[in-house]
């Protein structure tokens, strides 16, 4: 079956780059779109963005500034990048196959914590 | 605040029947966009319980059903059990965003 798996830093200092890593076995990279969500502690899901086709992005327009995901089909992996990062992008970040507008985001991955601070 | 609209907080006993309110806009549900809703359990990432308004994944329970009207959509619950006490959230699209946007979430108890 179709698995995702978060990783990357757990701890990013204030200022810099925040990057994740998705792999995803069980599908193709190439198909679908793949999608970015984090959860702030107590809070909401927020979609960051997501990825599809091989390389056609579309970003949250509060983020989009700050935001690149990239896609690595040689290891069937698709990346998140945020930069200048604040305390207030204290969360846990998931990655998601994403169905598009009819069908959901139907696979998760369990979702890394990153934490914001010096 | 979010762009899909949920109540905080739902309650009811076990057997009884809840029901969780998504409300939007015209430029997301009343659009015309599917509402999909996720159930996440305490501590664990987010599931698919209903996409494209009304359908069922593979391995849902019946109990759980979706509907929508203009711009808001509904999830009920029948047979409310324990194992349902989680956070429950709606999604659409919303064209004015070019995104995907999420409700707030309504944390179910089972009293």
């Amino acid at each position: 079956q179709v698995q995702l798996q978060e990783s990357g830093p757990g701890l990013v200092k204030p200022s810099e780059t925040l990057s994740l890593t998705c792999t995803v076995s069980g599908a193709s990279i190439s198909r679908d779109y793949w999608s970015w969500i984090r959860q702030p502690p107590g809070k909401g899901l927020e979609w960051i963005g997501y990825i599809y086709r091989g390389g056609s992005t579309n970003y949250n327009p509060s983020l989009k500034s700050r935001v690149t995901i990239s896609v690595d089909t040689s290891k069937n992996q698709f990346s998140l990048k945020l930069t200048s990062v604040t305390a207030a992008d204290t969360a846990v970040y998931y990655c998601a196959r994403d169905r598009g507008t009819h069908n959901g985001m139907d696979v998760w991955g369990q979702g890394t914590t990153v934490t914001v601070s010096s | 605040h979010s762009v899909l609209t949920q109540p905080p907080s739902v309650s009811g006993a076990p057997g009884q029947r809840v029901t969780f309110s998504c409300t939007g806009s015209s430029s997301n549900i009343g659009a015309g966009y599917d509402v999909h809703w996720y159930q996440q359990l305490p501590g664990t990432a987010p599931k698919l319980l209903i996409y494209g308004n009304t359908n069922r994944p593979s391995g849902v329970p019946d109990r759980f059903s979706g509907s929508k009207s203009g711009t808001s959509a509904s999830l009920a619950i029948t047979g409310l059990q324990a194992e349902d006490e989680a956070d429950y959230y709606c999604q659409s699209y919303d064209s004015s965003l070019s995104g995907w946007v999420f409700g707030g979430g309504t944390k179910l108890t089972v009293l």
